[in-house]
């Protein structure tokens, strides 16, 4: 089934902890984004890619790095987690200019 | 560069009347418009879109909008609103012809009452 998803669903880690989100889609998208997400608040692109290869910064400035080897697979990454990271981040991935975005389930980060 | 407002933070409405969440949005060129809703420690669920066409458009869910070229507004509706309805919604704005790049609105947080 064509889907997006991704893992961990919730994460609590110490301070300066290195990290990785995964996010993985089966659609076969050229497009994938990563957004942050305060609960309840709106969404701060971070990290898009229109391919393999390709990455780009977003609007909102962040610390955390992403990578694009493969088409279905978008990892972001960060070296030293700190608590102003604590936050959900959600995945999305579009193929057509006229398609909308889907979303995975998001990725609820807790640093302490 | 593309815009979108959501102009109403909170809408609450009683189970079984009419429910309006508005958007408004700026671009340059012509837009593609879209509704999504989140529900609590999940991902944006896509609702329906508009490209070209009937201005009244039909979704999941029971969900419609209507695309006002004039007023630069696409406002999503629901004849009678549920209170699993209740969730937080989004709308969001490609401009097609410029960097294709899709912009969020800030979300309205939607409360149907029993």
């Amino acid at each position: 089934e064509a889907d997006i998803y991704q893992t961990p669903r919730y994460l609590v880690i110490g301070t300066g902890k290195k990290i990785t989100l995964e996010c993985s889609q089966t659609m076969g998208h050229d497009k994938m984004y990563w957004y942050q997400q305060d609960p309840g608040m709106e969404l701060h692109l971070i990290h898009y890619s229109y391919g393999v290869n390709s990455t780009e910064k977003g609007d909102l400035s962040s610390e955390s790095t992403v990578s694009r080897i493969r088409t279905e697979h978008f990892p972001l990454t960060l070296e030293s987690a700190r608590p102003s990271h604590t936050s959900q981040y959600l995945c999305a991935s579009s193929g057509q200019t006229l398609q909308e975005q889907f979303f995975g389930p998001g990725t609820r980060l807790t640093v302490l | 560069a593309q815009s979108v407002a959501q102009p109403e933070d909170q809408v609450n409405v009683a189970e079984g009347n009419p429910l309006t969440v508005k958007c408004t949005y700026s671009v340059s060129g012509n837009p593609y418009l879209f509704w999504y809703v989140q529900y609590p420690n999940r991902g944006l669920q896509f609702l329906l879109k508009y490209i070209t066409g009937d201005n009244l458009v039909k979704g999941s869910y029971g969900f419609e909008a209507e695309f006002n070229k004039s007023q630069t507004s696409f406002h999503l509706k629901k004849p009678s609103a549920l209170v699993s309805d209740s969730a937080l919604y989004f709308c969001a704005v490609r401009d097609i012809g410029n960097n294709n790049d899709m912009r969020f609105g800030a979300g309205t947080r939607l409360t149907v009452k029993p």
